[in-house]
């Protein structure tokens, strides 16, 4: 079965740092692009960033609102993905998921979605 | 940046009837849009992608369509489990750094 399962969510205070990871199986992880999104409490999805996979550079790219604050990386030998984020805010507070891609014509679609892990910033 | 809007917000609806959900984007995005549904507590689940090809699973009572800037996704019949969220997705323009707002389909 295809799966992702996040982890390392929780409380944590304004300015501190969380890394969330994201574990794969079912799949060849190294052949995938992922992705991470994030949906505030009673909001709709946001894009944080997404790394490419290694056959294309593992190269990454992030929205203009964790730029420079949120790092996306990866294990391939692991079979995981990593959020770094340091300098949190209060408006990061959020459940993050961890998204698979597959390219499709011109972009990438996210068809393997995480459960989703809540980070909660707060003094 | 592709501004993607959703209507209704609220759809309701009564078993066994038919949904129609329409996505706007706000220039053309080609067949480049994906339809994802999320129930309270749970992830989203990806339905539609290419605007007209049903994902993995995914029952024949789904189906998409519209191109360049107006889409469509249609619950044939809607059973108990559909009550959900529907979100639009673009990825024309990748990255997606949008998505629509969303259409809640409630029990009528």
């Amino acid at each position: 079965e295809v799966q992702l399962v996040e982890s390392g969510g929780g409380l944590v205070k304004p300015g501190r740092s969380l890394r969330l990871s994201c574990t794969a199986s079912g799949f060849t992880f190294g052949d995938y692009a992922m992705s991470w999104f994030r949906q505030a409490p009673g909001k709709g999805l946001e894009w944080v960033g997404f790394i490419r996979s290694k056959a294309y550079g593992g190269t990454t790219e992030y929205a203009a609102s964790v730029k420079g604050r949120f790092t996306i990386s990866r294990d391939d030998s692991k079979s995981i993905a990593y959020l770094q984020m340091n300098s949190l805010k209060t408006e990061d507070t959020a459940v993050y998921y961890c998204t698979r891609l597959f390219y499709d014509s011109s972009g990438y679609v996210m068809d393997v979605w995480g459960q989703g892990t809540t980070v909660t910033v707060s003094s | 940046e592709i501004v993607m809007t959703q209507s209704p917000a609220t759809l309701s609806v009564s078993p066994g009837e038919r949904a129609t959900l329409s996505c706007r984007a706000s220039q053309s995005v080609s067949s480049n849009l994906a339809w994802y549904q999320q129930k309270p507590g749970q992830a989203p689940r990806l339905l539609i992608y290419g605007a007209s090809t049903r994902a993995t699973g995914i029952p024949a009572r789904f189906s998409g369509s519209g191109s360049g800037t107006e889409f469509t996704l249609t619950i044939s019949s809607l059973q108990s489990e559909d009550f959900a969220v529907y979100y639009c997705q673009q990825y024309n323009n990748w990255p997606p750094r949008t998505f629509g707002q969303g259409t809640k389909v409630e029990i009528k």
